[in-house]
């Protein structure tokens, strides 16, 4: 079967550097995304990976190892506006998004 | 610049009673549209997508169902509203011609059923 995983939740400090990971299983693949959403909110594209290696985009950079079917998003210099939940989805061999559970991040001062 | 409007944001609906939300995207022509529902803790879970007009999928058997009458119009629907149909319902859209995967989300409709 297809599944993402991902940690329910984490805390971290502001100003701080976070990471999130995210395991993925899936039929095919086409790639890995990354949405932020805060709370009450439609989700919003942060990244997309498909090739191996580091994404970099200001301060949020997205990994992906496909020979381990993992990836992870690096969150530096936290600031509180970044508390909200991180959503993995990878994408299957007929182009459809597998979404993970999200964690969500609490930024503490 | 394209753009997603869903409505309406929030709806309480007794159990039995039927539902309606529409979405509409403006700026861009024949774009995948979806329907998806999400709940506390869980991953989004996807109902239904459509690539053209009066093209519907459905991911889910279920009590619901949807409806593309014009090339940018998407519209989510039941007769009889369960209990468990509760959730964030969240309409989203890609480019048709590019499996790109990044999908534009409309504002999202909050459904309570009593």
């Amino acid at each position: 079967g297809q599944n993402i995983d991902q940690p329910t939740e984490m805390t971290a400090t502001e100003g701080a550097i976070v990471q999130i990971n995210c395991t993925y299983q899936t039929s095919g693949f086409n790639g890995l995304f990354w949405y932020q959403q805060h709370a009450g909110e439609a989700p919003t594209f942060l990244s997309y990976n498909v090739l191996d290696g580091l994404e970099e985009k200001g301060r949020f950079s997205s990994f992906l190892s496909r020979s381990k079917g993992y990836s992870y998003l690096l969150l530096k210099e936290l600031q509180m506006k970044d508390s909200a939940s991180y959503l993995c989805a990878a994408m299957d061999s007929n182009y459809q998004l597998i979404w993970g559970a999200g964690t969500k991040l609490i930024i503490k001062p | 610049s394209q753009t997603i409007h869903q409505w309406p944001a929030t709806l309480v609906q007794p159990v039995g009673s039927p539902l309606s939300l529409e979405c509409t995207v403006e700026g861009t022509s024949n774009p995948n549209l979806y329907w998806y529902r999400q709940a506390a803790g869980r991953g989004l879970q996807l109902l239904f997508y459509s690539v053209g007009i009066g093209q519907i999928s459905s991911e889910v058997p279920q009590n619901l169902s949807a409806s593309r009458p014009q090339d940018r119009q998407f519209i989510l629907s039941s007769k009889k509203l369960l209990l468990s149909d509760s959730g964030f319902y969240l309409c989203a859209w890609s480019e048709g011609s590019r499996n790109t995967g990044e999908l534009f989300f409309g504002e999202g409709s909050r459904l309570t059923v009593l």
